[in-house]
């Protein structure tokens, strides 16, 4: 299976602050990477698809970049609501679809 | 809209087995796939494997080989179908909530993301 490495695991952050997640993959995946939010208690929420492309009703100021192995996912002007833990995920090898461990974002 | 409501909490016996529904409704693309995802307490994410109703075609991760079984109720209707998650040999690791999700299909494959989910279903498995 192809090795997903988010990281950081942890961070705190204040509100309006730029807030960046980084994912790793472990073989080359192209641009078949999404990440999803979710809040505690609740199910993901698909935000970015395809490395890039932002999901319908998903506010702008989240943001995806990268291809091959190696992805970023940015919040710029970080809100309150925003306090939940990021996952990627890569669908490059089916059906072996595999996760990062999350990234869990506090706010200070 | 796309709706999936899960069946209810579940306690098993390690060994026994367990079976978990999703009815999905609401959604326009008829080649559609349901996901399952399983989530351990205080851990992160896990992909189980899919089906997508209209053709009964289902996989797995290879972790759950021989333990897993994904099927629909033959509805091609696009109102609503049942999909059921049945996990065999349970053992205390598979305690977990346990989710399925959407994946809205691509040319009668899988698109590779989730963009609707159901409320989740605990199950524990305990002595």
């Amino acid at each position: 299976d192809i090795q997903m490495t988010q990281s950081p695991s942890s961070l705190s952050a204040s509100v309006g602050d730029r807030v960046t997640i980084t994912c790793q993959a472990s073989q080359d995946i192209a641009n078949n990477l999404n990440w999803y939010q979710q809040k505690p208690g609740k199910a993901p929420k698909l935000l970015i698809y395809d490395a890039s492309d932002l999901e319908t009703g998903v506010p702008s100021r989240f943001s995806g970049s990268g291809s091959g192995t190696d992805f970023t996912f940015t919040i710029s002007n970080l809100q309150p609501e925003d306090i939940a833990t990021y996952y990627c995920q890569q669908y490059d090898t089916f059906p072996g679809y595999t996760f990062g461990q999350g990234t869990k974002l506090e706010i200070k | 809209q796309v709706q999936l409501v899960q069946s209810g909490a579940e306690v098993k016996k390690p060994g026994s087995s367990v079976m978990v529904s999703c009815k999905v409704s609401g959604s326009t693309f008829r080649s559609f796939a349901i996901i399952w995802v399983r989530q351990a307490p205080g851990e992160g994410l896990e992909w189980m494997g899919g089906i997508i109703p209209l053709f009964g075609t289902s996989h797995h991760a290879q972790k759950f080989q021989g333990r897993v079984t994904f099927t629909a109720d033959g509805s091609t209707s696009t109102s609503s179908t049942t999909v059921y998650l049945e996990l065999k040999s349970l053992r205390s690791e598979d305690t977990a909530m346990y989710y399925c999700a959407r994946d809205p299909g691509f040319n009668h494959g899988y698109r590779g993301f989730c963009d609707h989910w159901g409320q989740g279903t605990p199950v524990t498995v305990s002595s």
